[in-house]
């Protein structure tokens, strides 16, 4: 199984609503990786975890909150969301945080704020 | 320093055809290298990866090309398909961790 998947696939949500994206893999992998996608952008990091520790934070606002509550499972909770947070949410997992290691993407969450 | 620059935008290539797109680096940190192909309403899926120690690597009919000393990284596909319609980044990777520093992307439409 090379699969990372996803839920949910569409979320709108409203400015102060509090929402969750879970991720999930069942490679035995143990770095996991939250990116953000805009509209005809690159993904861009916002967090890694690196056998279940938050090993790295690209300065992401608090208003996001990452959680690995297993090896195998990612949490992104969202609390008092902006407009401008719009985006696609991906998930990614490798056998290890050390360069070169193959990141698996999942398909995203395409998140909507209102 | 942490940019990579690719080029170009956007490629519209005839079906047989070889498409080219080429990446720049500045930090000479990176130490990992690995082109991903997004298709609409799907992540990016590793397509083709160079370690800065090999000039060029080949798998079917997608090659990367490296410059090490211009700092530069190019993707080839040959005989291309309709099927490779995509988005393509490539990416980099400094030394010490994981951490993916995508290029701009690059949308390539191939026509029959």
């Amino acid at each position: 199984d090379t699969e990372v998947t996803q839920t949910p696939k569409h979320l709108v949500m409203g400015m102060t609503n509090k929402k969750s994206l879970k991720c999930e893999q069942h490679m035995g992998h143990r770095a996991m990786y939250w990116y953000k996608q805009k509209a005809k952008k690159p993904p861009e990091l916002m967090f890694v975890y690196s056998y279940e520790k938050l090993s790295i934070n690209e300065s992401v606002p608090s208003r996001f909150s990452p959680e690995c509550p297993n090896s195998s499972l990612l949490n992104l909770h969202l609390h008092a969301l902006q407009p401008e947070d719009s985006a696609l949410y991906l998930c990614a997992s490798s056998q290890d945080d050390s360069p070169g290691y193959e990141q698996f993407f999942g398909p995203g969450t395409r998140l909507t704020v209102l | 320093q942490q940019q990579v620059k690719q080029s170009p935008q956007s490629l519209i290539v005839q079906k047989g055809g070889i498409s080219i797109i080429n990446c720049a680096y500045e930090n000479t940190a990176f130490d990992y290298f690995p082109w991903y192909q997004q298709f609409p309403g799907k992540g990016p899926a590793l397509l083709i990866a160079i370690r800065p120690d090999v000039s060029e690597k080949k798998e079917g009919r997608f090659t990367i090309s490296f410059n090490k000393s211009a700092k530069q990284f190019s993707l080839h596909i040959m005989d291309s398909q309709p099927g490779d319609s995509a988005t393509y980044f490539c990416a980099a990777s400094p030394g010490g961790y994981n951490k993916l520093i995508f290029g701009a992307g690059t949308r390539l439409a191939v026509h029959p």
